[in-house]
């Protein structure tokens, strides 16, 4: 199975902040890779598929990078509605799907 | 609108089953893959199960092959997990959604249901 590695597994920012969390595979992934958004009691949204397309809907402050191994999740300038946990996802060597672990994004 | 509906959660004993229900509208579930994904309390996220568009193409996580099973209700675009056997560390939020149905099929989840909540209790 891939294994998702995210890092880091928490981080503490402030409104207007550039973050960045990063995402290794275990394996040699492509570019499938999506990253998800979720608050508490909700379920997860979708924000990037393909490691870096974006969403239709979703602020373009988010964006992806990365290939093969190693991917970024950017947020150029956090809102207080990004405050959140937030995971990767790789769909190429299936089954199974594998997830990150999450990373929690807090204040 | 696009939508996922949630119902059947609950309490159930040690060896006990359970059936969930994830309710489609706005798309045929027909159409799509789809997919089961748990979360276990103050934990990640874990995929379950998948059906593919025709139902004949199925997989399950190793924790669970051979006690849960994924059906479909295309007349009433109904999804269905069956679990059987449960165990304590089946206990979860557990979450239908619709996966990316293009080829190459690229896997992402672009609708959600609200997730209902599964304890495997004695």
């Amino acid at each position: 199975d891939v294994q998702m590695t995210q890092s880091p597994s928490d981080l503490s920012a402030s409104v207007g902040d550039r973050v960045t969390i990063t995402c290794r595979s275990s394996h040699p992934i492509s570019d499938y890779l999506n990253w998800y958004q979720q608050k508490p009691g909700q379920a997860p949204k979708l924000l990037i598929h393909s490691a870096s397309t974006l969403q239709g809907g979703v602020p373009s402050r988010f964006s992806g990078s990365g290939s093969v191994r190693d991917f970024t999740l950017t947020i150029s300038s956090l809102q207080p509605e990004d405050f959140a946990t937030y995971y990767c996802q790789q769909h190429y060597n299936t089954p199974p799907t594998t997830f990150g672990q999450g990373t929690r994004l807090e204040i | 609108e696009e939508q996922l509906v949630q119902s059947g959660g609950g309490l159930v004993q040690p060896g006990g089953s359970l059936r969930l229900s994830c309710a489609a509208s706005g798309f045929s579930l027909s159409d799509s893959w789809m997919y089961w994904v748990r979360q276990a309390p103050g934990k990640g996220l874990e995929w379950v199960a998948w059906m593919n568009q025709d139902g004949r193409e199925k997989a399950f996580v190793a924790s669970v092959k051979g006690r849960f099973t994924v059906s479909r209700d295309d007349a009433e675009n109904y999804l269905f997990l069956q679990m059987s056997s449960l165990r304590v560390e089946d206990t979860a939020v557990y979450y239908c959604a619709r996966g990316h149905s293009g080829y190459p099929r690229r896997g992402y989840f672009d609708i959600w249901g609200q997730g209902v909540l599964v304890t495997v209790s004695s």
